[in-house]
C-alpha cells in the first residue's frame, strides 16, 4: 500500500534560517504534489502544488523540489520567521485522491 | 465567500449514541471531502463527492459510518452507533477540480470526543 514518511520529530530552528522538510513516498508515483500548512485547532491550507515534470516550484519564501526518482519531496521556507511555526503536511497524489503525511511540526524562535 | 463551514465545532458524545457532522462547502465547487485525523494515523480520506454523488467511499471505515450530501450546498457525516475509537477531528474540504490537481479548502474541523 501507499507510504508517506514526513519527520515525526519536531523541527526547531532559529529565525532567519532556512527551514528544509522532508517527504519521502513509496510504493507509488503521483503525478502531483501538494503541500499544506496546519496551525493548531484549525484545518490545513494549501501552499504549494508541484507536478512530476517540474523538478522545482517557488511562491515567495516557499521552495518545493519534486525528485521522482528518488520518491521524495523537499520543502524550504527562506528566511523563516516566527509566525512560521506550524504543521507542515504533504500531500502527494493516488491517482483521484491526495494522500497526506502525519506532517512535520516547525518551530521557529527569534 | 464564507469558505467551508462545518458544525459542531465540537461534540462530546456517550458511546452508542447517533452523531451527526455537517458540512456547507464553498459555493460552486464540485467536489467534497471528509476527512478523518488522528495523532496517530494523520489526515485520512473518508468519502468523496462529485456534483453531490458519491464517488470513492473506501475510505469508510464501516458501516456505522454514513455520509450523503442531499444538494450542492450541504452534506453529512454520520456515525450510528459511536465508539470511543471514533474520537477524532473530522474535516470538510471541497474543491474546483479533482483533489490531485487542484487545492483543497478545508474547513475548521469538528472535534468529536466518544466517552
Amino acid at each position: 500500500s501507499q507510504k508517506i514518511e514526513q519527520n515525526s520529530e519536531a523541527l526547531n530552528i532559529q529565525e532567519g534560517k532556512t527551514a528544509t522538510l522532508t517527504c519521502n513516498y513509496t510504493n507509488y508515483s503521483p503525478a502531483y504534489l501538494q503541500w499544506y500548512r496546519q496551525d493548531p485547532g484549525r484545518g490545513p491550507v494549501f501552499l504549494l502544488l508541484i507536478r512530476e515534470n517540474e523538478k522545482e516550484k517557488r511562491k515567495e519564501r516557499l521552495k518545493v523540489t519534486f525528485d521522482t526518482t528518488l520518491k521524495q519531496s523537499l520543502f524550504h521556507i527562506t528566511a523563516s520567521q516566527p509566525a512560521d511555526s506550524a504543521t507542515y503536511l504533504c500531500a502527494p497524489a493516488h491517482t483521484d485522491k491526495l494522500i497526506f503525511g502525519t506532517g512535520t511540526r516547525l518551530q521557529v524562535f527569534p | 465567500d464564507a469558505g467551508v463551514i462545518q458544525s459542531p465545532r465540537h461534540e462530546v458524545t456517550e458511546m452508542g449514541q447517533e452523531v451527526t457532522l455537517r458540512c456547507k462547502p464553498i459555493s460552486g465547487h464540485d467536489y467534497l471531502f471528509w476527512y478523518r485525523q488522528t495523532m496517530m494515523r494523520g489526515l485520512e480520506l473518508l468519502i468523496y463527492f462529485n456534483n453531490n454523488v458519491p464517488i470513492d467511499d473506501s475510505g469508510m471505515p464501516e458501516d456505522r459510518f454514513s455520509a450523503k450530501m442531499p444538494n450542492a450546498s450541504f452534506s453529512t457525516l454520520k456515525i450510528q452507533p459511536s465508539e470511543p475509537r471514533d474520537s477524532a477531528v473530522y474535516f470538510c474540504a471541497s474543491s474546483l477540480v479533482l483533489a490531485y490537481s487542484g487545492e483543497l479548502f478545508f474547513g475548521e474541523g469538528s472535534r468529536l470526543t466518544v466517552l
